[in-house]
């Protein structure tokens, strides 16, 4: 069965700070990865995806992506957090088919 | 104007009421589905349907109905609220035929069964 793992529910970073949330997932084919983020009480906001193409993948806002295949992992960077990046963030998987799931979240709070 | 909207944005209902979630698309996709967030748990799909005639049942559809009206509109129902169906419903739409592997969300519904 395909599933995403978050690691940290929650992660704390200066300002300035390099951020890195990270995620991985199980998947019996070649997936589709993606991260979105929901600031508070809005709703979710696609930061990239990967579909096959380039390795590196680059966003929204300064984020950006690495899919690894033999680490199943797909971990998002910004090199200089913001206290804007404050929000929650979502790793999801889509095995190309109908289903797109989803990790449980990772809140990053940003310390002035 | 928002391509995924979602109506009522907040609702506050009492135990056993029926209530309706409606989201609406002007994106012309053919997949919409119905999820749940819930704190800690990310999101869970309830429905999701991939034409007006199909409807298909997700992870948790338990204490949830669906209708999808039109290409353009799919109708959520709690038919029997219960506390613990207090969440924040998302509605979202995907078309791998169109080209995008994307799928894109509706603000999202507040939901609250006291």
């Amino acid at each position: 069965a395909q599933s995403v793992t978050q690691l940290g529910s929650h992660v704390s970073v200066s300002e300035g700070a390099l951020v890195l949330l990270r995620c991985n997932y199980s998947s019996s084919v070649p997936p589709y990865l993606f991260w979105y983020v929901q600031y508070p009480n809005q709703g979710l906001q696609l930061l990239l995806k990967y579909t096959s193409a380039a390795t590196l993948v680059k966003g929204i806002n300064g984020f950006e992506a690495e899919f690894k295949k033999s680490e199943t992992s797909f971990h998002l960077t910004k090199p200089s957090a913001h206290m804007s990046d404050a929000a929650e963030y979502f790793c999801a998987v889509s095995p190309r088919n109908y289903q797109l799931i989803w990790g449980a979240g990772t809140k990053l709070i940003i310390k002035p | 104007d928002a391509d995924v909207t979602q109506t009522p944005r907040n609702r506050i209902t009492k135990t056993g009421k029926r209530i309706m979630l409606e989201c609406s698309q002007t994106k012309g996709h053919d997949r919409m589905y119905w999820y749940r967030q819930d704190p800690g748990l990310g999101l869970r799909l309830i429905y999701y349907s991939f034409d007006v005639k199909d409807i298909n049942k997700g992870e948790i559809s338990d204490g949830y109905s669906v209708s999808r009206q039109a290409q353009a509109k799919f109708s959520l129902s709690l038919e029997s609220a219960i506390p613990n169906q207090t969440a924040l419903y998302f509605c979202a739409t995907s078309d791998p035929a169109q080209g995008s592997d994307e799928w894109f969300f509706g603000p999202g519904t507040r939901l609250t069964v006291l």
